[in-house]
């Protein structure tokens, strides 16, 4: 069946960065878009950032320019979120979506969780 | 920069009440570019609408959405227990490409 698996859980210093993945299956990769949720406890949904598996071309939250980085390795069906100069702010459960050209994000992972803490 | 508002923030219903959900844009917006999610503790948002008005795969026709322009409505027509949840409108746009409403509760009466 179609999913997307992430990497587990990290506990990070302020000032480090993470990166976390996203592993597809059951589907082509490269046929649909990912994009980045960050959730925090008890908070709404953020959306960080989108990318083209396919062209590698990405687009990113004005919030969260230079912080983040999207790419993927196709060879594996992963793509990756890679967020840098941690603050304890960031403290969020990370998710991939699927995005639709419909568009709406059919498909979720199953959340990582960050904690930046000293 | 494009907002969403949603209304109420919170919802008591009992089951088997209808419940109506609002989401109002910052500015007009195409309906093809409005989705409703639900999230459950603990759990991934899962898509319920997409395009204002349309039902994703699976999702039970009491679902049903509708809305032009700024506003925007999602409604249960009678509530299942299993409905108790968040839930989130989101816009697709330019800049953001995404945005997400601040989510209302719809609890237990």
């Amino acid at each position: 069946q179609e999913q997307l698996v992430q990497s587990g859980a990290e506990v990070k210093k302020p000032g480090a960065s993470v990166k976390v993945s996203c592993r597809a299956s059951g589907y082509t990769f490269t046929s649909y878009d990912i994009n980045w949720v960050r959730q925090a406890t008890g908070q709404g949904l953020e959306w960080m950032g989108w990318m083209n598996p396919n062209s590698g071309d990405t687009d990113y939250a004005q919030k969260f320019q230079g912080r983040v980085t999207l790419t993927r390795n196709t060879s594996i069906s992963t793509a990756y979120m890679e967020l840098s100069s941690l603050i304890s702010e960031d403290t969020a459960v990370y998710y991939c979506a699927r995005g639709r050209w419909e568009p709406n994000f059919d498909l979720w992972g199953q959340g990582t969780l960050v904690t930046v803490s000293s | 920069e494009f907002v969403l508002t949603q209304s109420p923030r919170t919802l008591s219903l009992s089951p088997g009440e209808r419940a109506t959900l609002s989401c109002r844009a910052s500015q007009s917006i195409s309906s093809t570019f409005i989705a409703w999610y639900q999230q459950k503790p603990g759990q991934a948002p899962r898509v319920l609408i997409y395009g204002a008005s349309n039902r994703a795969t699976g999702i039970p026709n009491r679902f049903s959405g509708s809305g032009s322009g700024t506003n925007f409505t999602l409604t249960i027509s009678r509530l299942e227990p299993e409905d108790f949840a968040v839930y989130y409108c989101q816009q697709f746009g330019s800049s953001p490409l995404y945005t997400f409403g601040q989510g209302t509760k719809l609890e237990i009466k």
